[in-house]
């Protein structure tokens, strides 16, 4: 079935230090790929999105990139701050679906 | 900025007994969802309802779950007989259009089961 995979599952960083985290889909015919944000406490906040149609995205500090031939996205966050400390999701949607597939979450940790 | 909301924002419940979750999606949205969590693990797809009926759900939404938009702004996950492993955080969601758009998420209700 629809499966999402992401990587690592925790990262601590110096703040300034730039964070990547990776994630890799099954289904080929998946066409969209959000991030969110999840602070303790609270919902999923969508941060940044790509689309099949498009290799990278760029949004001031955050960008994502998008490899369809490998099906696999990442996540670029640079000069980071403690701010931006949080569990981020990846999540892909299937070909002919609504629903979301996430990925399994990374924990960021940035020091200050 | 309009959000979703959820209440209740924790409920704890016997194992057996059914729960309603409640969720009021953002006002001019057309498709609702149900996501769930259960701690440390990854956030799941449970149930997408549309125009009055459900347009996909999971394994796991399984007979013990039902959906309704009862009126213009509410929308329930009820789970009729809890089970232990039915502990978890609720999600719901909606987005304007469906498919490649984003879907707005409520702050969640945690549900425990004992």
């Amino acid at each position: 079935g629809e499966n999402v995979e992401q990587h690592p599952s925790t990262l601590s960083v110096q703040e300034g230090d730039s964070a990547v985290i990776k994630c890799t889909y099954s289904d080929s015919a998946s066409n969209y790929f959000p991030w969110y944000k999840q602070e303790l406490g609270k919902g999923p906040q969508l941060i940044i999105d790509i689309r099949s149609n498009v290799g990278e995205k760029k949004d001031q500090r955050i960008a994502v990139t998008l490899n369809k031939t490998a099906k696999h996205f990442s996540l670029h966050i640079t000069e980071t701050q403690p701010e931006d400390s949080a569990v981020y999701f990846c999540a892909a949607a299937p070909y002919n679906t609504d629903k979301l597939i996430f990925g399994t979450g990374t924990r960021l940790q940035v020091f200050p | 900025e309009p959000e979703v909301t959820q209440t209740p924002s924790h409920q704890v419940t016997q194992m057996g007994q059914e729960v309603i979750l409640r969720c009021v999606p953002i006002s001019n949205h057309l498709y609702f969802y149900w996501y769930r969590q259960i701690l440390g693990q990854k956030v799941e797809f449970l149930v997408s309802f549309y125009n009055n009926e459900i347009s996909e759900k999971s394994e796991i939404f399984d007979d013990q779950f039902s959906v309704e938009r009862p009126d213009g702004s509410n929308f329930t996950l009820k789970i009729r007989s809890t089970k232990l492993e039915d502990s978890a955080m609720y999600f719901c969601a909606s987005d304007v259009a469906g498919g490649r758009n984003e879907q707005f998420f409520g702050p969640g209700t945690r549900l425990t089961v004992l």
